[in-house]
């Protein structure tokens, strides 16, 4: 089966420049999350999608990142104006979801942003 | 609130000699607690899953895991190393309940190496 896919791998830009990520998850997924792993450290989630509504975004700089999920599958992730500190690789995750037991999270390679 | 923290940012082994990646949690009930690998530039991949079922939890490429209440821990290990093992580590906690609206909470990561 497909994975958890991501675009674009690489993107260098300028602070106050403005970036976009897409993700497209595994079919048939509900779930989907955003996380973000600066270098040292382990990711964290920035906002969680249950099919196309969010179930938790309390770690999203709202200033300047903003998510979707339009029809619930696909999302994109965008950051306006990117600061220096934004530079991190941005992963995507996806997982069957619903209310009963937790289900495996299955994560894309990510995208690596950095912001000069 | 539910947190880990792994003991060693750094770990080296010699091919073939075993492997002892450490993790203690912080929780204030019985955690659902999970090890992650990840390899440069590929995904996170689940390596195993403690989710109060039997204490000593195996898990794929040889690896298991036994969960100790009282010592709060949740120590990674495997008997031979292999080179391919060489990779980033993270001990994960699931946070704000046990099904899908919980949120995982990484810890800082174990990077792995293995001589030859």
């Amino acid at each position: 089966e497909a994975g958890v896919a991501q675009s674009p791998r690489y993107k260098i830009i300028e602070k106050r420049q403005s970036v976009a990520f897409w993700c497209n998850p595994i079919s048939g997924h509900a779930t989907l999350y955003w996380y973000q792993q600066i270098l040292g450290q382990g990711p964290k989630l920035l906002i969680q999608f249950q099919n196309n509504g969010v179930v938790d975004d309390s770690q999203l700089p709202k200033d300047r990142f903003s998510a979707e999920r339009l029809k619930g599958v696909d999302s994109t992730l965008k950051i306006q104006p990117a600061k220096l500190e934004d530079s991190a690789v941005y992963l995507c995750a996806s997982s069957l979801g619903g209310t009963g037991a937790y289900n495996e999270q299955f994560f894309g390679p990510g995208t690596r942003l950095t912001v000069l | 609130a539910q947190s880990v923290t792994q003991l060693d940012s750094h770990v080296s082994v010699s091919e073939g000699t075993p492997v002892l990646l450490r993790c203690n949690y912080s929780s204030s009930y019985s955690p659902s607690l999970f090890w992650y690998v990840q390899h440069p530039n590929k995904g996170l991949q689940l390596l195993l899953k403690y989710t109060s079922a039997a204490t000593l939890v195996k898990g794929i490429n040889g690896f298991e895991a036994e969960f100790k209440k009282s010592e709060t821990s949740f120590h990674l290990t495997k008997p031979s190393a292999h080179m391919s093992d060489a990779a980033e580590y993270f001990c994960v906690v699931l946070y704000g309940g046990s099904g899908n609206t919980g949120k995982l909470i990484f810890g800082q990561g174990t990077t792995l190496q293995v001589k030859p």
